[in-house]
């Protein structure tokens, strides 16, 4: 039973580039997070999916950054014109979000962004 | 606003020995309080996870320890290994909730 799985593994992109992240959650697991580590900190919340829908995005910075989890297919985090501030390891989890359960999470690998 | 707070920072400790990483929060609706263990390169991984109608759960050599009077929960690993040099994280969250708050994270190091 393969885990979150997230590619690519390592992104570098210059200043102004597109940077798309890739996630696909654990079998059976229709929920996706995401959440973004900057150096020496703890992982942030970005957003929030459900097949088709965003259901929160609060953690979300408003211009340059777009999620979709679309029907077929992984969870694509979007991030246009990057900027040096990005750089970050950006972290997917999935969930299977039962009623009564606790939404527990379970993490991806990460894809390290860098941006020259 | 950091909704989890966590000590110390960084943390060093004799094989053997025993690790004690503390968070605390103010947000009183939460029910759900994970921890986590990242090695370097790699995703959180799902250590132990505790909610608030106990006040102790342990699973091999870690304990969680629950005071939800001082809204606060520690981790303890007992006999500490090398193989423990990690960063701990502790989370909390709510069922209604969508997302997960972290603590600023512990880097563990168990020197033999």
């Amino acid at each position: 039973n393969a885990g979150v799985m997230q590619n690519p593994r390592h992104l570098v992109r210059r200043r102004g580039q597109e940077a798309r992240l890739r996630c696909s959650p654990m079998k059976g697991h229709s929920h996706v997070y995401w959440y973004r580590q900057l150096p020496e900190e703890g992982l942030k919340f970005m957003v929030y999916l459900q097949k088709e829908n965003i259901i929160d995005e609060s953690g979300m910075p408003k211009e340059r950054f777009s999620a979709e989890f679309p029907k077929e297919g992984p969870s694509i985090l979007r991030i246009q014109q990057v900027v040096r501030g990005d750089s970050a390891a950006y972290f997917c989890a999935s969930s299977r979000r039962l009623a009564g359960d606790y939404n527990e999470q379970f993490f991806g690998p990460g894809t390290r962004l860098t941006v020259l | 606003q950091q909704q989890v707070k966590q000590s110390p920072q960084s943390l060093i400790v004799q094989k053997g020995g025993i690790s004690i990483i503390n968070c605390a929060y103010e947000n009183t609706a939460f029910d759900y309080f994970p921890w986590y263990q990242q090695f370097p390169g790699k995703g959180p991984a799902l250590l132990i996870a505790i909610r608030p109608d106990v006040s102790e759960k342990k699973e091999g050599r870690f304990t969680i320890s629950f005071n939800k009077s001082a809204k606060q929960f520690s981790l303890h690993i007992m006999d500490s290994q090398p193989g423990d040099s990690a960063t701990y994280f502790c989370a909390a969250s709510m069922q209604t909730g969508n997302q997960f708050y972290f603590g600023t994270g512990t880097s563990l190091t168990v020197i033999p």
